[in-house]
């Protein structure tokens, strides 16, 4: 089946570090969700991402869908400790359903 | 607004009990959906409803089924667990278009 490789797996950083991770795939998505997951929670929206090559900011979180379809990064700039968390992308097969594959996700561990 | 909301938070079930899992959403969707979560996992879907009165399989239906009361709640039922249905479940719900999934804290499972 489908499968999104989302790396890296984890990362430790340093308190106003900037981050950066990505999803890759061998398939095309139609659209781009990338969410955040705190210990014990269910996963948060983050940004939603709709058209190849669209930029989208949420604060101090910028998005971007892959100009080839495959791939979808995520920057955090100037991370604080509650940036900590799983960030997951997800990635939509078909348009116009509800088909999403899941990546494994980016756990982030923020050093004050 | 609550968002999605899931009962129980965690149960600890012994192999072939049967239990089920309730999930409400109060942001008028149509669409809700029932997912688990596993380590080193994607999230991987269990069941859908498009809407009231319909239910279609997902990618892991095996050992389950699922009821969609009425629009707002959706529940899933384990008639006879087993421990390889240990994991996290989650509930989510979308509106149509962009199928933007909101997801519910989650219910922590241990089937002994």
């Amino acid at each position: 089946g489908q499968q999104l490789n989302q790396s890296p797996q984890s990362m430790f950083i340093q308190e106003g570090e900037d981050v950066s991770m990505n999803c890759t795939s061998s398939s095309i998505f139609n659209t781009w969700l990338w969410y955040k997951q705190e210990p014990g929670e269910g996963p948060v929206l983050l940004i939603a991402l709709y058209k190849a090559g669209e930029l989208t900011s949420n604060g101090r979180l910028t998005a971007q869908f892959g100009i080839t379809r495959k791939d979808s990064f995520l920057n955090i700039s100037a991370s604080i400790p509650s940036d900590v968390g799983i960030y997951f992308c997800a990635g939509q097969l078909i348009s116009g359903t509800y088909k999403y594959i899941f990546g494994t996700g980016t756990r982030l561990k923020v050093l004050a | 607004n609550a968002g999605v909301t899931q009962t129980p938070k965690f149960q600890v079930l012994k192999t072939g009990q049967s239990m089920t899992l309730q999930c409400a959403q109060d942001m008028n969707h149509n669409s809700m959906y029932w997912y688990r979560q596993d380590p080193g996992m994607g999230l991987r879907l269990i069941y859908y409803s498009a809407s009231e009165g319909t239910t279609d399989k997902g990618e892991v239906p095996n050992g389950y089924n699922v009821s969609r009361l009425n629009k707002r709640e959706f529940s899933l039922r384990l008639e006879s667990a087993a421990p390889s249905q240990t994991s996290v479940y989650f509930c989510a719900s979308s509106e149509a278009h962009p199928y933007e999934q909101y997801f519910g804290p989650g219910t922590r499972l241990t089937v002994t």
